[in-house]
């Protein structure tokens, strides 16, 4: 129940094309999506997250699809570029305070120049 | 703002050892987080306080492993006796009250046991 899916574990992309990871979700409960990046040596960072009264956010070139019926939700980067390349992490929580994040096992970019 | 700060960055210690992992939140944040990062097993929640209460300490590996917060600014992670299965990256995170709100991660400490 508690448990966040993510794939694929790791990413190849070329410069200027499209980077997609997907996650799953099992507690129908869960209602905030946050995506997070990692870079080498660093801690994760936020970096977009959606509810799920909407089936879209976009920031810039970084873009949350959300798939209520299905559980499932992608974060999209447009226009990848070698400074894209990190591990991201999607997570997901109930709104209540004091509850905790659920993190999928997280994808390793790499957008070669 | 310093962010979340965690000492020391690095740590090498020998099997059986007592570590001691620190960590100062964000001031005003209300809820702290310590994880574990592992090649093997990724992102791994170990105990996380709400207005220094521990909330939940299921991730917590085996009684080995210990975590305090005495107060709102100060927190540790202590484990006795040290393992060599214990090297990982430690992060502490702090969030300032919500569930939806971010978390903010501190740098990391990477602890290695010999």
């Amino acid at each position: 129940q508690q448990q966040v899916k993510q794939s694929p574990q790791s990413l190849i992309v070329q410069k200027g094309g499209i980077s997609i990871i997907n996650c799953a979700y099992e507690n129908t409960a869960f209602d905030y999506f946050p995506w997070y990046q990692q870079f080498p040596g660093k801690g994760p960072a936020l970096l977009i997250a959606i509810r799920p009264d909407v089936s879209e956010k976009k920031e810039g070139r970084f873009t949350i699809s959300f798939n209520k019926s299905a559980k499932q939700f992608s974060l999209h980067i447009m226009d990848s570029q070698p400074g894209d390349s990190a591990t991201y992490f999607c997570a997901a929580s109930k709104e209540t305070s004091g509850s905790r994040l659920t993190f999928g096992e997280g994808t390793q970019l790499t957008v070669n120049p | 703002d310093a962010g979340v700060i965690q000492s020391p960055r690095h740590e090498v210690t020998e099997m059986g050892q007592e570590v001691t992992l620190r960590c100062k939140p964000i001031s005003g944040h209300n809820s702290l987080f310590w994880y574990r990062q592992t090649m093997m097993r990724g992102l791994e929640l170990l105990i996380y306080f709400n207005n220094n209460v521990p909330i939940d300490d299921s991730g917590m590996p085996e009684d080995r492993f210990s975590a305090k917060m005495p107060n709102a600014s100060f927190s540790t992670l202590k484990i006795q006796p040290s393992e060599p299965r214990d090297s990982a990256v430690y992060f502490c995170a702090s969030r300032p009250g919500l569930a939806t709100d971010t978390q903010y991660f501190g740098p990391g400490t990477r602890l290695t046991v010999l």
